[in-house]
């Protein structure tokens, strides 16, 4: 079956340091794979996709890399700031393209001190 | 242009009740989602709507749930008896049809079930 999988949080950095969040997945197909955010009070937005192996995700200075190889599609950012601070959370589409759930990751909290 | 809202932001009910949650998509979004969040975990895909039909129901935890999408456009998610373990938040999610696979999100209706 199709599942996620992300790095138990929280996680807590200090602004202006490197932040990876891990999530790996396993799916029967070519799936497309997401990050949401959800900011403290607010919905879940879309922070980047890729629908296909070795893309490359970005928005904000956030990126992630589809590798198909590893199944993996980990999130980085090489300097955050506290307005980083939310709940991230890996998803994924079992089909590309076309409409279908998506099937979510645990979210991992992400906590930024000045 | 608006985005996808949800009514009530929050709902505080004794076990035995009834609760109905209301979804607004954004306008000449075909799919609507719903998603659950329980306890801190992962976010669940509860059903699908293409306009007022119902695509996939799969993740209905049982009969105490209903969902409804009078005319295709908003819908509601109806508890009823509720139960402890229904607390969580509701998420709605639209998007706009068969093509696009990027589903847009409400705030969420964070239900408490006494």
């Amino acid at each position: 079956g199709n599942s996620v999988t992300q790095m138990e949080g929280p996680v807590t950095l200090s602004e202006e340091a490197f932040l990876t969040i891990n999530c790996t997945y396993t799916a029967t197909g070519y799936p497309s794979l997401f990050w949401y955010v959800q900011y403290p009070g607010e919905g879940l937005q879309l922070l980047l996709k890729a629908t296909k192996a070795d893309d490359k995700g970005s928005n904000k200075g956030f990126e992630a890399t589809y590798r198909k190889e590893t199944t993996s599609f980990h999130l980085e950012k090489g300097s955050v700031q506290v307005s980083d601070s939310a709940v991230y959370f890996c998803a994924l589409s079992p089909f590309s393209g076309g409409y279908n759930k998506l099937i979510f990751g645990a979210g991992t909290r992400l906590a930024v001190h000045p | 242009e608006a985005g996808v809202t949800q009514f009530p932001s929050h709902s505080v009910i004794e076990k035995g009740q009834t609760v109905t949650l209301r979804c607004d998509p954004i306008s000449g979004h075909d799919n609507l989602y719903w998603y659950r969040r329980v306890m801190g975990k992962e976010i669940k895909f509860l059903l699908h709507f293409v306009k007022e039909s119902k695509q996939d129901e799969s993740g209905m935890p049982n009969n105490r749930f209903l969902a409804e999408r009078t005319g295709g456009t908003y819908s509601t998610l109806k508890v009823q008896p509720a139960e402890l373990e229904d607390s969580g938040v509701y998420f709605c999610a639209s998007s706009p049809g068969s093509t696009a696979d990027t589903q847009y999100f409400g705030p969420g209706t964070r239900l408490t079930v006494l």
